[in-house]
């Protein structure tokens, strides 16, 4: 079973549209992180978020850490094509610090 | 500013042949190093990290093997390679271990 559960596993949506992707666990975490990936290269990281509740925001995006730091969500205002990508979320727990990957969510921004 | 290297971009191997994956990290020392192998559009499973020179954590059992022969080499190797050892391999480094990771460009590797 995958320790970060990442859903929906696809997303497609018309330009303009708002889109939000989840990122659930069992198990606390002293942070988690965002990073986008395109075809055939390394992903990127977007941000670390690493306090409960806390919110960040970069420009279009906004991510938020829930309370008990076991799930995070990543909300994109306005779509554009530019935003297409696999987004995934990524974590350490407290007691081992290894950094483990949800499955992803392919996002398809259409023009 | 810090940089990684990974190589080769794509490669064909046959059934049987040694693989030989390098990665290099440039304008940092003493990093945590990982290789992570990735199904086509999903997510990274962690193979090998490393938290110092010779230092070698292995996640999940497998044909593959990693050494850290320098500071900032990690090398990810394999005497015989299998068809199900195909995907896309990336080569991560971090400050801390756990904390925010940097990707090379990764190698797609196919066994035929």
């Amino acid at each position: 079973t995958q320790l970060l559960e990442q859903s929906p596993q696809f997303l497609s949506i018309q330009e303009g549209e708002n889109l939000t992707v989840y990122c659930n666990s069992s198990s606390v975490f002293s942070s988690l992180q965002w990073y986008r990936q395109e075809p055939g290269e390394g992903p990127v990281l977007l941000v670390t978020v690493v306090t409960g509740g806390e919110v960040k925001k970069l420009k279009r995006l906004t991510f938020q850490f829930g309370d008990a730091r076991k799930d995070s969500s990543l909300h994109i205002t306005a779509a554009q094509p530019g935003d297409t990508g696999l987004y995934l979320c990524a974590g350490a727990r407290s007691n081992d610090y290894k950094l483990s990957f949800g499955a992803g969510t392919t996002v398809t921004v259409r023009a | 500013s810090q940089t990684i290297h990974q190589w080769p971009a794509t490669l064909v191997q046959p059934v049987g042949s040694p693989l030989s994956l390098e990665c290099t990290v440039e304008g940092t020392s003493n990093p945590n190093l990982y290789w992570y192998r990735q199904a086509a559009g999903r997510g990274l499973q962690l193979l090998f990290y490393s938290v110092g020179i010779g230092q070698i954590s292995s996640e999940v059992p497998q044909n593959l093997s990693a050494s850290r022969p320098q500071d900032r080499q990690f090398i990810l190797s394999s005497k015989k390679l299998l068809l199900s050892d195909s995907g896309f391999y990336l080569c991560a480094w971090s400050v801390l271990i756990g904390a925010e990771a940097f990707f090379g460009q990764g190698t797609r590797l196919t066994v035929v």
